[in-house]
């Protein structure tokens, strides 16, 4: 059974510019979460998507998006990037429908994004 | 809001010693979910073990155990016979409600380090 893939792996961009994270989960599974590590702030809660559905947002500005396809695959989108949003991106699928207290989170590898 | 406080930044042990990684949350939710994750240096976040608020027996799996004391808001990871590919970042999370999003709250992790 495939695990989460997450592309890119690497990517550099620059401050102002955008840039797109892709995420696929584990086949059968319909939520997908974003989480945001950094060694200043660690891991943090972006967002969660169940069936095409933003269903929880943490606490970062609108900079920060997100969806979710039929096909369960998910994207974020960062907007107006800043030095500060250097950072490990992860994905997170898991095949409950409930709440995230509630079944284990399966995580992909990450895209590592530096921006300059 | 929810709150996980790892004490220990990084943490050696022999090989085939038994290790405790220690892990305290605070949450006014009655039921929440707590979670270790292993994230060796590749980044990929690896389920280890879960342990639900209401549940009476501690939660083993293989060499891992957690000690969960409800009373004192801990839920300390215990690591049996401790192998060098345990070496690795240890992070406690927890579910629950923070705020308006249902998600995983994390602490700041525990750096493992397995000597032969």
């Amino acid at each position: 059974k495939a695990g989460v893939t997450q592309t890119p792996r690497y990517l550099i961009k620059t401050r102002g510019q955008q840039v797109t994270l892709s995420c696929s989960p584990i086949s059968g599974h319909r939520s997908v979460s974003w989480y945001q590590q950094t060694p200043g702030q660690g891991l943090q809660f972006l967002f969660e998507y169940f069936s095409e559905t933003q269903r929880n947002k943490g606490n970062f500005p609108g900079r920060f998006s997100g969806r979710q396809f039929s096909n369960s695959r998910s994207e974020m989108n960062v907007s107006t990037l800043e030095l500060g949003d250097s950072a490990l991106y992860l994905c997170a699928s898991r095949s409950s429908g409930q709440g995230a207290g509630t079944g284990e989170l399966f995580f992909g590898e990450g895209s590592r994004l530096t921006v300059l | 809001a929810q709150k996980i406080t790892q004490t220990q930044p990084g943490m050696f042990v022999q090989e085939k010693e038994a290790v405790t990684l220690d892990c305290t949350y605070d949450t006014s939710d009655p039921s929440y979910g707590l979670f270790w994750y292993k994230q060796p240096s590749s980044g990929e976040m690896i389920f280890l073990i879960y342990q639900g608020s209401y549940d009476q027996q501690n939660a083993t799996e293989g060499r891992y155990s957690l000690n969960f004391q409800k009373a004192r808001k801990s839920a300390n990871l215990v690591i049996s016979a401790s192998q060098l590919g345990d070496s690795a970042m240890y992070f406690c999370a927890m579910s629950g409600f923070s705020g308006s999003a249902r998600q995983l709250t994390f602490g700041s992790g525990t750096q493992l380090t397995v000597l032969p």
